[in-house]
């Protein structure tokens, strides 16, 4: 299976502090994705970032690539409660044209 | 970018029917890709729809339990045949941008819980 695992499965954190959320995966990859869902609808895309790229940001957003380890980590700043969801990492898989996707952090932030 | 039209957004069905859903996307897309997300679980692709040509379906996952039509460019749609209470899931259709590798779209997701 080319499914990434996230870490950790649930982050609960108070509002205005940083959340992180971690994604390994296992075969080689184009790019790596993260998507945000809320209540079990459908998934709304964050941010991309190429195998080339080491680091992307996108407004409160912090995305970092580490091919070497086969990791990412997504950096949400100054979270809000408004950002509570579940975040999944999707790659992309050698040859496919769909997504791969992890197995999501479920984040809460708290007023 | 690409809008997609999913309904219905959840059904309540009896085990042993059938439920069809509907995808409907506002631009012409080469490949449509269905996945089910059962219950705090991340998704799983089920099959991948080419217009004019069969589906091709992921490992468990057989064309008798989810036949799937794709009868143009912009709609498709996923069946879920004689449903238990293991296929209460919610089943997303998605589409990728224009371009290859480049972001994926998706419908609202259909909620379907089994009694």
């Amino acid at each position: 299976s080319q499914q990434g695992e996230e870490d950790p499965q649930a982050l609960s954190i108070q509002e205005g502090e940083n959340a992180t959320m971690n994604c390994s995966y296992k075969t080689s990859i184009n790019n790596l994705q993260w998507y945000r869902q809320n209540s079990g609808r459908g998934l709304v895309h964050l941010i991309l970032i190429r195998s080339n790229e080491r680091e992307k940001h996108s407004g409160r957003l912090r995305v970092t690539l580490d091919t070497s380890k086969k990791s990412s980590s997504l950096l949400i700043t100054a979270s809000r409660a408004a950002d509570t969801a579940s975040y999944f990492c999707a790659t992309d898989g050698t040859g496919a044209n769909n997504l791969f996707f992890g197995t999501g952090t479920r984040l809460t932030v708290i007023p | 970018s690409a809008v997609i039209s999913q309904k219905p957004s959840r059904d309540i069905c009896q085990r042993g029917t059938s439920l069809t859903i509907q995808c409907q996307v506002d631009s012409q897309v080469t490949m449509m890709f269905w996945y089910r997300q059962q219950p705090g679980q991340s998704l799983t692709l089920i099959a991948t729809a080419n217009q004019g040509s069969e589906a091709t379906y992921e490992s468990g996952f057989v064309i008798d339990k989810f036949p799937i039509s794709r009868p143009n460019l912009t709609f498709s749609t996923l069946t879920v045949s004689n449903m238990s209470p293991e296929d209460s899931s919610i089943y997303l259709c998605s589409v990728v941008g224009g371009k290859r590798y480049t972001e994926a779209f998706f419908g609202q997701g259909t909620r379907l819980t089994v009694v």
